[in-house]
């Protein structure tokens, strides 16, 4: 198994660019979320899906969009780019019997 | 949505037992407690996770008191390599929450 898998690893865009992170799981899990870690904090949970077909706020969505593709795949949009922005992505999911959440190595983004 | 507090950062000696408390005074009744472990550049990693009194697996214990309103992650004689932030989340699916709230995480540092 390759757990939770995530594209690209590294990405630098310019203000005003978009792009698309992606993001895959091959555990079955139902749940699956998207954070960003900015230097030196803790993660804040950007949008999450508790199963396939729906999706939720989470504590800071402004700016991005969010798509679950089907069970196995949830990717994150950044429509116009912003400095602020410039952070690392990580993608988990998790199974709604153990509460674990399983992450990706993640996405480094930096936005000039 | 429960809020989580722990202390920003602790420094301990290999061979030590370190204690990490976690405050969580709006539990949820069926709010599981979980703690993971991040390295840098690397996505959190489950540790241990809980709901009442005491759990321990191979690399570390939770205990709960009976008001569950905090808990506390025991790492039994830690090394060199349990450096890292460790992060004290509440929730869970059963109780309907998949919003979790990573807070700023405890960055413990273990000194030869």
């Amino acid at each position: 198994n390759a757990g939770v898998t995530q594209t690209p690893k590294f990405q630098v865009l310019k203000t005003g660019q978009s792009m698309t992170l992606q993001c895959a799981q091959d555990m079955n899990h139902n749940s699956m979320y998207w954070y960003r870690q900015d230097p030196g904090m803790g993660l804040r949970l950007i949008y999450y899906s508790a199963s396939e077909g729906t999706t939720d706020k989470g504590e800071v969505p402004n700016g991005y969009n969010v798509s679950r593709l089907n069970k196995r795949e949830f990717s994150l949009r950044l429509e116009s780019a912003a400095p602020s922005q410039t952070s690392v992505y990580f993608c988990a999911s998790s199974s709604p019997v153990y509460n674990e959440q399983f992450f990706g190595p993640g996405t480094r983004l930096t936005v000039l | 949505l429960a809020k989580t507090t722990q202390p920003i950062s602790m420094d301990s000696y290999e061979g030590q037992e370190v204690n990490i408390t976690c405050s969580h005074n709006n539990i949820a009744t069926n709010d599981y407690i979980t703690w993971y472990q991040q390295f840098p550049s690397q996505g959190p990693r489950f540790i241990i996770q809980g709901y009442k009194t005491k759990v321990t697996n191979e690399v570390a214990s939770l205990f709960i008191p009976a008001d569950r309103k905090s808990s506390t992650l025991s790492l039994p004689r830690v090394s060199l390599s349990d450096t890292a932030v460790y992060y004290c989340l509440v929730g869970g699916a059963t109780s309907g929450t998949y919003k979790y709230i990573f807070g700023t995480g405890t960055r413990l540092k273990v000194l030869a």
